[in-house]
């Protein structure tokens, strides 16, 4: 167990609604890290934040969006689902953005039929 | 750009040691990471190396050579649970990121 709590474990939606993500860091942890892991893509970054401020964006899709809130939890938005959004996503946490060592939660399995 | 490379599959013998390549050529770098996986589960971390040389962790070894921009993860006296797939990752310059390899699945056979 990372320490990283992750929200809901499975999630089974439909092509064009929209699904909220959540996830809360390791207690002490100031960063938070998505990641989107598809058969065919591997582990892909998404997006970070520190401290509640973006820090740095991957190849995120502009239907998703995040935010940090001020208990340090995150939520990853995604809108006007497709089937290629399929995916589980991770969340991870490290106590500072750098070479902090990322621990990840157990993810969420989103499938969009 | 960031690109990174390792075997898609390895098969090792119970008991045996295996090696997991990654070479990597990318625009930063602020370290190389290993991680495992197991199938439908978070990755858990293994290593990190930033210099140059090898780091030891029980059965577990990484070494790492920026100049040939290659690493590798050393497993020693393999069990049934190192069963998974190893991730190598890149992290970039402000260490904000990492770039992931497609992993290696290696299955450990009695």
């Amino acid at each position: 167990d990372s320490g990283v709590t992750q929200t809901p474990k499975h999630l089974i939606t439909a092509t064009g609604q929209r699904v909220t993500l959540r996830c809360s860091p390791r207690s002490g942890d100031l960063s938070v890290y998505w990641y989107q892991q598809s058969l065919d893509q591997g582990l892909q970054f998404l997006i970070q934040y520190y401290n509640g401020e973006e820090r740095a964006k991957g190849n995120i899709l502009e239907r998703f969006s995040a935010q940090q809130f001020p208990d340090l939890h995150s939520e990853l938005n995604l809108s006007s689902l497709e089937l290629g959004d399929s995916a589980l996503y991770f969340c991870a946490s490290s106590a500072n953005p750098g070479t902090d060592t990322q621990y990840f939660g157990p993810g969420t399995r989103l499938t969009v039929l | 750009g960031q690109n990174i490379d390792q075997p898609t599959e390895m098969t090792a013998t119970e008991g045996a040691i295996v090696q997991i390549n990654c070479t990597y050529q990318t625009s930063g770098f602020n370290g190389l990471f290993w991680y495992q996986q197991h199938a439908g589960e978070a990755p858990t971390f293994l290593s990190y190396n930033v210099l140059d040389g090898l780091e030891e962790k029980g059965r577990f070894s990484s070494f790492l050579s920026r100049s040939k921009g290659y690493s590798y993860l050393l497993l020693k006296e393999l069990q049934m649970k190192d069963s998974a797939s190893y991730l190598c990752a890149v992290a970039d310059n402000a260490g904000n990121m990492l770039t992931f390899g497609g992993g290696t699945r290696l299955m450990v056979k009695p």
